[in-house]
Parts: C-alpha cells; structure tokens; sequence
C-alpha cells in the first residue's frame, strides 16, 4: 500500500520561532490529511488537501500541497507553547483506512 | 454534540486473557474505525465498519476482532492477549465515507503485563 515519509521526527524550536514539517510520498497521492495530537491526547482532524498546488491557512498554519501530490507540508509561523504536540500526516483512502505518516513531535521552548 | 466515545479508558490485563473495547460514535456517524497506536510503530489502522459490515481490515493477526451493532456502536475485542497488544487503541468516527472529517476519541489505553 501507499506509505509517506514525515520529517523531521523531532524539532525543538524556541517560542516564536517558526516550524515546518514534511510528508513525501514515492506515489501521487489523491488527497492528505493533517492531523495534531498534543501528549497524553487523541489525533485531531486538522485539514484535507485535495488539488495540486493547494495553500491553506489557518491562523499561523499554512499547510500545501506539492504540484506533483506527491508531497506536502504543514508552516506553523511564530510558535506559541499551545502548539505542542504530535503533527501527523495521513493518506486518505476509501472507507477511512488513513495511512499515518510517523509524525513530527514538537517541542516549544518558552 | 458528544464527540467519540470510549470505554474503559484505561485498563490493565495478563498475557493470554482477553479484552473488549467499547465506542459510541457520534451520533449520526454509521461509519467508525478502529487504530492502533505505540510508539514503535505509530498509528495503524486496524478495520471500519459502515452499517455493520467490516469494509476494510488492517494488517493485524486474526487476534484482533470487531463488530459494529445497528446503533453503529463499535467493539473490538483481542485475544490471547501479548506484550506488545500493550498500546493506545483509539476509535475514530465519520458521517458516511470518504470526504467527511473523522473525529477520534480519547482512545483506551490497554497495558499487557
């Protein structure tokens, strides 16, 4: 099946300081998903992507999606200690069978 | 609304035995899936069930079961219970297929000594 390589695993950043994590996939991907779990929670529905070349925002979250579908990344600019926490990406299929990339944990230092 | 529901949050079992989680999904929801998660391997998906049919299976040992009840209520169950079944199982549900947000519970956190 489909997998996704997510980079880095881990990134200390320092309060304010922005932060970008990686999915790739070696296929087109038909959609991506991005996902938060912060420790000790449940993975949180975050965004879809769709069409090639997609830019979201939310709030300090930009989130793409590579020309090709076949990679995207998730920009959080000026992190604040909220935003601690796993960042997962994940390959949509039929019925819901996700595919979740290993995840970037985050670590804000205030 | 209430969000996933899982039951029991926490619990503790002895190699061998078996165990069954419970989830309510939101209401509405008929779709609900099933994951894995441990720190070695992360997240894997386990099955989904829509209107009490499995319409799709994880690669897990025939061990791990589930069912889905015409309330779309979810269980699954392990058995023969191993170390490594030591892992958060979190239930995830959905309105109908592909396209609808699924939401994810606060999981159950299943410990095999």
């Amino acid at each position: 099946g489909q997998q996704v390589m997510q980079i880095p695993q881990y990134q200390h950043v320092q309060e304010g300081e922005d932060f970008t994590t990686y999915c790739n996939s070696s296929t087109t991907l038909s959609n991506i998903q991005w996902y938060k779990q912060r420790p000790g929670g449940h993975p949180v529905f975050l965004i879809q992507l769709v069409k090639s070349g997609e830019v979201k925002k939310q709030k300090r979250l930009t989130f793409q999606f590579g020309e090709a579908k076949k990679n995207s990344s998730l920009h959080i600019t000026a992190t604040q200690t909220t935003d601690v926490g796993t960042y997962f990406c994940a390959l949509g299929a039929g019925s819901y069978q996700l595919t979740f990339g290993k995840g970037t944990k985050l670590s804000v230092i205030p | 609304k209430a969000g996933v529901t899982q039951t029991p949050r926490y619990l503790i079992k002895t190699r061998g035995q078996q165990v069954t989680l419970s989830c309510s999904p939101i209401s509405g929801h008929r779709s609900v899936s099933w994951y894995q998660q441990t720190p070695g391997q992360g997240l894997q998906f386990l099955f989904e069930y829509f209107s009490e049919t499995q319409r799709n299976k994880g690669n897990f040992p025939g061990r791990f079961s589930g069912r889905q009840f015409s309330n779309s209520r979810s269980e699954m169950n392990v058995s023969t219970l191993e170390l490594g079944d030591s892992a958060l199982y979190l239930c995830a549900s959905s309105l109908r297929d592909s396209g609808n947000t699924i939401y994810f519970g606060e999981g159950s956190w299943l410990t095999v000594v």
